[in-house]
């Protein structure tokens, strides 16, 4: 099974400011990585595929990088509604598909 | 529009059973691999059970493996989690998810707003 990690747990941010998050796989798996946002009571929902490649309206302001193991999902500035809890998720060695513990964004 | 709705939670014993439903609208199911994934309120996500388009393979977490029975009924666009011998640690919010086709990628582009399952006495 491929772990997932992400850090740090929780990353207190002010409105306007960048917002850098990392995931950290235990194997390689290319470049098969999602990011998904996550707000109180409402589903995920997917922000970033291909580990760089927005989905279809995610803002500009999101963007992904990383290969292999290593990898960042970068807010670069905050708006207030995406305050949220965030996953990234590999796709790439399955079953299972698997999923990091997640990062919760907050205001500072 | 293009949604998933599941439907089927509640609370249910230890060692009892839940059927979940997912309704899918606005895409044909055939089309789609599907999965189930499930999350304690407050905590991660965890996936739980695939199925192919077709509904010729499957796939399950380990710890639910002998337990829970995915399936789907294309022509009603449905999808299904058949849940037995129900263990409190099965309690948590149950997603539909579809998983992307045609992109090259295999990622979760479509989630419903879930079903909450509760194991308890």
């Amino acid at each position: 099974e491929t772990v997932m990690t992400q850090s740090p747990a929780t990353l207190s941010v002010s409105p306007g400011e960048r917002a850098t998050l990392s995931c950290r796989t235990s194997q390689s798996i290319s470049s098969s990585l999602a990011w998904y946002q996550q707000k109180p009571g409402q589903a995920p929902r997917l922000l970033i595929y291909g580990a760089s490649t927005r989905a279809t309206g995610i803002p500009a302001r999101f963007s992904g990088i990383g290969s292999g193991t290593e990898f960042t999902l970068t807010i670069s500035s905050l708006q207030s509604e995406d305050f949220a809890v965030y996953y990234c998720q590999q796709y790439d060695k399955w079953p299972p598909w698997t999923f990091g513990q997640g990062t919760k964004v907050d205001m500072k | 529009e293009v949604q998933l709705v599941e439907s089927g939670g509640g609370l249910v014993q230890p060692g009892g059973s839940l059927r979940l439903s997912c309704a899918v609208s606005g895409f044909t199911l055939s089309s789609y691999w599907m999965h189930w994934v499930r999350q304690v309120p407050g905590k991660g996500l965890v996936w739980v059970s695939r199925m192919n388009s077709d509904g010729s393979s499957t796939s399950y977490a380990d710890s639910v493996k002998g337990r829970f029975t995915i399936s789907r009924d294309n022509a009603k666009n449905t999808l299904y989690l058949q849940m037995n011998s129900l263990r409190a640690e099965d309690t948590g919010v149950f997603y539909c998810v579809r998983e992307t086709t045609g992109t090259g990628e295999w990622y979760f582009d479509l989630w419903g707003r879930g079903t909450l399952v509760i194991v308890s006495s």
